[in-house]
């Protein structure tokens, strides 16, 4: 598959335990944020999102945590699975142009044993 | 309804030489984004097309380009290749990118070795 970084923090878990993934963001502006999760060979898939006038966004397993006083943004993941291995990207966008322009984390790889 | 693809998948080239990448969106999708994969510098933003009009670009030289047509399929063209152009080249497509990033899908990529 596809390589999509080296020397990625990676976070082992066993599977059924919870994962918490954390991103620093740069920009005071940035007013959108997304979490990504990316698989071997594949390209990105979007997990969740939450906007700046939030602090905390839940979905179907996963929450994502925000706090703009720190410019900090968390990715909780339940009662984590095999499937869940993978390389999460965070990406914090500002609206311009009737859209957004994104500028993305480094990555971290997960890796859930069974 | 098929994904996004993107052709071709795997592409070598020597320095100097160009490239052009092309993008098919999601059916119905008139949004379309271009984005560079790399190990030492993680994923960045190239650019965005909506309605065959490019509405946000990245930090890219010139020598990065695109365009997209009335169907709403892209191309990105790369002129006189660098070492450093070796990457995996995603596209990505929505139906309004002004409301979120939700209904954005990503291809799997194509991945160009400069030579």
């Amino acid at each position: 598959g596809e390589s999509v970084g080296l020397h990625l923090p990676t976070l082992s878990v066993q599977e059924g335990d919870n994962s918490i993934i954390n991103c620093a963001y740069s920009n005071s502006a940035s007013d959108y944020f997304i979490w990504y999760k990316q698989e071997s060979g594949k390209g990105p898939q979007f997990i969740i999102d939450i906007r700046s006038n939030m602090d905390k966004r839940q979905g179907q397993r996963v929450t994502v945590l925000l706090n703009k006083t720190v410019k900090h943004l968390s990715l909780q993941i339940a009662a984590t699975q095999p499937g869940d291995s993978a390389v999460y990207f965070c990406a914090e966008n500002i609206r311009t142009g009737g859209s957004y322009i994104p500028t993305f984390g480094r990555g971290t790889s997960l890796i859930v044993h069974p | 309804k098929a994904g996004v693809t993107q052709t071709p998948r795997y592409l070598i080239k020597t320095r100097g030489q160009q490239v052009t990448l092309s993008c098919s969106p999601i059916s119905g999708h008139r949004s379309v984004s271009w984005y560079q994969q790399t190990p030492g510098q993680g994923l960045q933003f190239l650019f965005e097309y909506f309605s065959e009009t490019q509405r946000n670009k990245g930090n890219f030289p010139g020598r990065f380009s695109g365009r997209q047509f009335s169907n709403s399929r892209s191309e990105m063209n790369v002129s006189t290749l660098e070492l450093g152009d070796s990457a995996l080249y995603l596209c990505a497509s929505s139906s309004d990118p002004g409301t979120g990033k939700d209904g954005q899908y990503f291809g799997p990529g194509t991945r160009l070795t400069v030579t």
